[in-house]
């Protein structure tokens, strides 16, 4: 069964800094990874999709990366803003057209 | 495109009555959505997987009868909570699966929060 756990479960950084955030996977043979982004009480905003083929995808300040071997992806936010400050959540596909598999995200502050 | 809504997005009840919840895919056809539940600081945990014109599939320790789940088209399905408790008080978050792209993409829609007194 497959199981997807994010570390830290909770983050505060100044404005300005780079930082990462984790998501590992139990079982490698994934269809494809995607990070969501929630606001306190809303619903989910995607960030990024990763095909299992690939090894990374990028928007504007993020960059997230695939290694499937591993069973473990990145989320790397640049320069971060106040802004950036929301739960971000890693989700796992483990076939085209089966439901996504939720971590239980990272709670990120960002202080001005 | 690809916008999945859900209507109503915020939902206070009595204990006892029924609710229900629409998720809609509003520019494409989807013919497998999926029934979210989040509790407070809990992730996202799936409730069952719709497909139109068939039973949902529903995920172990949901029951059926408590969570009615109809998909009579290709662009609705429902989501009846019967007898609603305190304990069913949650966000309730659906998505929809888009083909013929190249990749298997999913559209989740803004979820709706049910309060049961």
């Amino acid at each position: 069964k497959q199981e997807v756990t994010q570390i830290p479960a909770a983050l505060s950084v100044p404005e300005g800094e780079n930082l990462v955030l984790n998501c590992s996977f139990t079982d490698s043979a994934i269809y494809n990874l995607q990070w969501f982004r929630q606001d306190p009480g809303k619903g989910l905003t995607s960030l990024l999709l990763i095909q299992s083929s690939q090894r990374e995808q990028t928007s504007g300040r993020l960059n997230a990366s695939l290694d499937k071997s591993s069973g473990r992806s990145t989320l790397y936010i640049a320069a971060s803003q106040p802004g950036d400050s929301a739960t971000y959540l890693c989700a796992v596909g483990n076939q085209a057209g089966t439901a996504l598999i939720f971590g239980k995200g990272t709670t990120l502050s960002v202080s001005s | 495109g690809a916008v999945v809504s859900q209507h109503p997005s915020r939902v206070i009840c009595k204990s006892g009555t029924s609710v229900k919840i629409e998720c809609r895919s509003l520019d494409f056809q989807a013919t497998t959505m999926f029934w979210y539940r989040q509790f407070p600081k809990q992730s996202l945990m799936l409730m069952a997987t719709s497909n139109e014109g068939s039973k949902a599939t529903y995920e172990q320790g949901v029951e059926k009868d408590k969570f009615l789940i109809n998909h009579a088209s290709l662009t609705l399905s429902t989501l009846t909570v019967t007898s609603a408790h305190p304990e069913d008080s949650s966000f309730y978050i659906c998505s929809a699966s888009r083909y013929g792209t190249g990749t298997d993409t999913q559209y989740f829609g803004p979820g709706t929060r049910l309060t049961v007194l």
